[in-house]
């Protein structure tokens, strides 16, 4: 199986700090799409973002940026100066017409 | 735009009788939607890919005749879980994929809790 690995399963940071998830996949497809997803206490999945395997340019989005790293494998998420709002599990996840997802990031931001 | 419900959004049941989850795209049409299913604390599983019209392909190790999936419509695919058991308490997402759209691009459900006792 080709596997989407989040090594942090837990991260607590001080609001307004700035955190960084990771994320490693594994793939044997020449074209491929990478994602990044929001889940909040109440359960829904909130989409964040998707990322063409031949676009390997850094997206910023408001507070939010991505580093993708091809050569790497990897596709990190970084939240700048971080709100309690952000406190939820973010999950990274792979693929072309199925999705693979990772096993998550609990993030809490600390008042 | 490009909203899924799911219903009922929590369940709870008795051991040994089927539950139907219902999964609609309410404004486009989907020809294909997935089932997931997460365990408290952990990923989402794909459970099955449902193509409107045809029968549903499992993922290996999900048990076809227990999860029954039927996709009649271009807008409404079920997920019924018959017979029931405790180990089948889980938090159940559908997503959908627009019939006109890029072919990775889904949009999830709210997700349905179902509960065995």
């Amino acid at each position: 199986a080709q596997k989407v690995t989040q090594a942090q399963t837990e991260i607590s940071v001080v609001e307004k700090e700035d955190v960084t998830l990771d994320c490693v996949y594994e793939t044997r497809d020449t074209t491929y799409y990478l994602f990044w997803y929001k889940q909040p206490p109440s359960g829904e999945l909130v989409f964040l973002i998707r990322r063409n395997s031949f676009d390997e340019q850094n997206e910023i989005s408001g507070r939010y940026s991505w580093n993708f790293q091809k050569s790497t494998s990897s596709f990190n998420f970084t939240i700048t100066a971080s709100q309690v709002v952000d406190s939820a599990v973010y999950f990274c996840a792979r693929g072309n017409e199925k999705l693979t997802f990772g096993t998550g990031t609990r993030l809490t931001i600390i008042p | 735009g490009a909203v899924v419900s799911q219903h009922p959004s929590r369940v709870i049941c008795k051991s040994g009788t089927s539950v139907k989850i219902e999964c609609r795209s309410l404004d486009f049409q989907a020809t294909t939607m997935f089932w997931y299913r997460q365990f408290p604390k952990q990923s989402l599983m794909l459970m099955a890919t449902s193509n409107e019209g045809s029968k549903a392909t499992y993922e290996q190790g999900v048990e076809k005749d227990k999860f029954l999936i039927n996709h009649a419509s271009l807008t409404l695919s079920t997920l019924t879980v018959t017979s029931a058991h405790p180990e089948d308490s889980s938090f159940y997402i559908c997503s959908a994929r627009p019939h006109r759209g890029p072919y990775n691009e889904q949009f999830f459900g709210p997700g349905t809790r179902l509960t065995v006792l």
